[in-house]
């Protein structure tokens, strides 16, 4: 089992849709990594957050600490927005655990 | 030029080869790191290099040899590869060392293929 876990796989939406993609940990962090891969392979790093919620443009994270669990928003979905949404979560040797990835396909 | 570059993008090589790629970054970072990424798996790290000093090897084989000159450029040299080392080699680089709460900054990668 994965110590780091995402859901969907997969996942196809509408233009202007409300996506959430999740994440689940079972190692203790003090900060989670969400990061965007785009189909040429360049990856982007969206938020890194310990607490709470932050926001830029569309897109939002929220986690909860005590669940052992974050969320990845995208308000008003765009075809641009396609891509492979990764999280990821420090280990307690400091390196990031990795999950496989959210595929997600926003068609016009 | 801007952030972290990567060359070359593409590599087909023989097993019997010996190629190399390189990373450099414009960002006045003091951390950088390899990574590979396999179809259908997690990003993996390799190797992380903090002011130019080998910090951590995750288990790699030989065959993959890093090489940090300077803080500004990041080579992986590679030599007698396997077909189960094709893949998508990433670098990145972070301001600070640690991975916890640093942003890391990624390369395009070189999509690597093994014949």
């Amino acid at each position: 089992k994965n110590e780091v876990e995402q859901s969907p796989q997969n996942l196809t939406a509408q233009e202007g849709e409300f996506i959430t993609i999740n994440c689940s940990y079972s190692v203790g962090i003090s900060a989670l990594h969400w990061l965007q891969q785009h189909p040429g392979g360049g990856i982007v790093s969206l938020f890194m957050l310990s607490s709470g919620k932050k926001k830029h443009g569309r897109l939002i994270a929220t986690i909860n600490i005590q669940e052992k669990h974050s969320s990845l928003h995208i308000t008003a979905s765009h075809p641009r927005d396609s891509a492979v949404y990764i999280c990821a979560a420090p280990s307690n040797t400091d390196k990031l655990i990795f999950g496989t990835g959210t595929r997600l396909q926003v068609f016009p | 030029e801007t952030g972290v570059t990567q060359t070359p993008r593409h590599l087909v090589m023989g097993m019997t080869n010996k190629k190399s790629l390189k990373c450099e970054q414009h960002l006045g970072h003091n951390a950088m790191y390899w990574y590979k990424q396999s179809a259908k798996k997690p990003l993996e790290l390799m190797f992380v290099y903090n002011f130019k000093e080998q910090t951590e090897n995750n288990s790699v084989p030989s065959r993959f040899s890093p090489e940090c000159p300077n803080s500004s450029h990041l080579f992986l040299h590679l030599h007698t590869l396997q077909p189960e080392d094709s893949a998508l080699y990433l670098c990145a680089s972070s301001l600070l060392p640690g991975l916890t709460y640093n942003e890391q900054f990624f390369g395009p990668g070189t999509r690597l293929t093994v014949l």
